[in-house]
């Protein structure tokens, strides 16, 4: 079945780097859009980055624009979210999701399977 | 930036039927999806473009969307149904951003 599995959350000083990664299986990964999307505690949802199924087109959140950097490698099943210069309002979970339609434009389809999210902790 | 609002609770005794709102300048000229979320958990698509069901996802949820409101109706709200919801849609206006709503917490009496 299809599974995401992220990692690379931790505790992190403010200005620092984090690189998230999440793994990908049960389906054909490089068919499809993916999303990073975060939660901070007792918040809503908020989007963060997406990525279209060959890696062409990527598009961010204000938030994070210029500081968070979405990418993917088809051959290891992967998709990555380098984040620097991080903030305390970057502490949350993030969950990583894959989209609903294959080869679909980037960003337009629903969030068909989500990970169970990996934490970042942004704190001095 | 585009804005969802959602009311942040609803309450719905068990059988009845909860109706949760998303409204947005002309959503109804956008494809809506939307998500459940039960707490410690990642959240679930129950319904995406407006109204399709994802495989797994009982009758009991559906979508509609019109004008400047969708609409996630639960029909025979059962216990297990409370949890978080959010609307989201892909704003393409402006610089392609994806926007999640507000979230509406529903409470099973």
């Amino acid at each position: 079945q299809v599974q995401l599995v992220e990692s690379g959350g931790g505790v992190v000083q403010p200005g620092r780097s984090l690189r998230l990664s999440c793994a990908a299986s049960g389906f054909t990964f490089s068919s499809y859009g993916m999303h990073w999307v975060r939660q901070a505690p007792g918040k809503g949802l908020e989007w963060v980055a997406v990525i279209s199924y060959d890696g062409s087109n990527k598009y961010y959140a204000d938030s994070v624009k210029g500081r968070f950097t979405i990418s993917r490698d088809n051959s290891k099943n992967t998709l990555y979210l380098q984040m620097n210069s991080l903030r305390a309002e970057d502490t949350a979970v993030y969950y990583c999701a894959n989209e609903v339609t294959s080869i679909a434009a980037a960003g337009t389809d629903g969030m068909d399977v989500w990970g169970q999210g990996t934490t970042v902790t942004v704190s001095s | 930036s585009y804005v969802l609002t959602q009311p942040p609770s609803v309450s719905v005794a068990p059988g009845q039927t909860a109706r949760i709102t998303c409204g947005g300048n002309n959503i109804g000229s956008k494809s809506v999806h939307w998500y459940q979320q039960k707490p410690g958990q990642a959240p679930v698509l129950v319904v995406y473009d407006d109204s399709d069901r994802p495989s797994g996802i009982p009758e009991r949820f559906s979508g509609s969307n019109s004008g400047n409101t969708a609409t996630l109706t639960i029909s025979r709200v059962e216990a297990g149904d409370e949890a978080d919801y959010y609307c989201q849609v892909w704003d393409s206006s402006s610089d392609h951003q994806c926007v999640f709503g507000t979230g509406t917490k529903v409470t099973v009496l």
